[in-house]
């Protein structure tokens, strides 16, 4: 079956380690996007992509960066991680805009120290 | 710019109960709507979702109308279970940008 694995699942680091995030999906799905949720704020949207090489920023977009080198995969890089980041990460895809209906992966909780 | 807004919670029901969760959108255009559902420890999945104004969605019991004259899109159920325990996303999709933009999330207990 399709699917959408995020790694790792849990991760600790130290302020200031750059961190990445990996979202890799089957579908072979146009559209990628990575939100984080917060308690209080819901899902904020950090990046998203339209396609290969295309890669544009959402509403809370510091501090961290996207590269979409294929289909299947988009990396969330965390340049230097600030205590500010700790969150539970979600990356979604879909086929493309039309559709809308997003699928999600299970979520990466980024701990930073 | 677009924006979603939810009832707070959390909100604790009894088995059997009904079910209202009230979401409010402020949009240019005509987005599509959805719910999105939340289980613990699990990413979101789409419960239902509604393209126009006067659709109707549902899913697994639920059912939200799409009402552009109020700008709500309130979810419905019931009777609830303990099962539908989770936490709940109203969501709206930005037709000219394609970004999918969520209300802040409600925490739904249900009791036996």
């Amino acid at each position: 079956d399709a699917e959408i694995t995020q790694s790792p699942r849990h991760k600790i680091t130290e302020t200031g380690r750059q961190v990445t995030l990996a979202c890799h999906q089957t579908w072979n799905h146009n559209n990628m996007f990575w939100y984080r949720q917060d308690l209080g704020h819901g899902l904020r949207l950090i990046h998203y992509s339209y396609g290969v090489q295309d890669t544009n920023k959402g509403e809370v977009s510091d501090g961290y960066s996207v590269s979409r080198s294929n289909t299947e995969d988009l990396p969330l890089t965390l340049e230097s991680a600030a205590s500010s980041q700790t969150s539970v990460y979600f990356c979604a895809s879909r086929k493309d805009s039309r559709t809308g209906e997003l699928f999600f992966g299970e979520g990466s909780r980024l701990t930073v120290l | 710019g677009d924006s979603v807004t939810q009832m707070e919670g959390p909100v604790t029901l009894s088995e059997e109960a009904f079910l209202t969760i009230n979401c409010t959108y402020t949009a240019t255009g005509y987005p599509s709507l959805f719910w999105y559902v939340q289980y613990p420890g699990e990413g979101l999945q789409l419960l239902l979702k509604a393209t126009k104004a006067d659709d109707k969605g549902s899913n697994k019991g639920f059912e939200a109308t799409y009402r552009k004259e109020t700008t709500s899109f309130h979810l419905e159920k019931g009777s609830v279970q303990v099962s539908d325990s989770a936490v709940y996303f109203c969501a709206l999709s930005d037709r000219s940008t394609g970004k999918l933009i969520f209300g802040q999330g409600t925490t739904l207990q249900v009791k036996p």
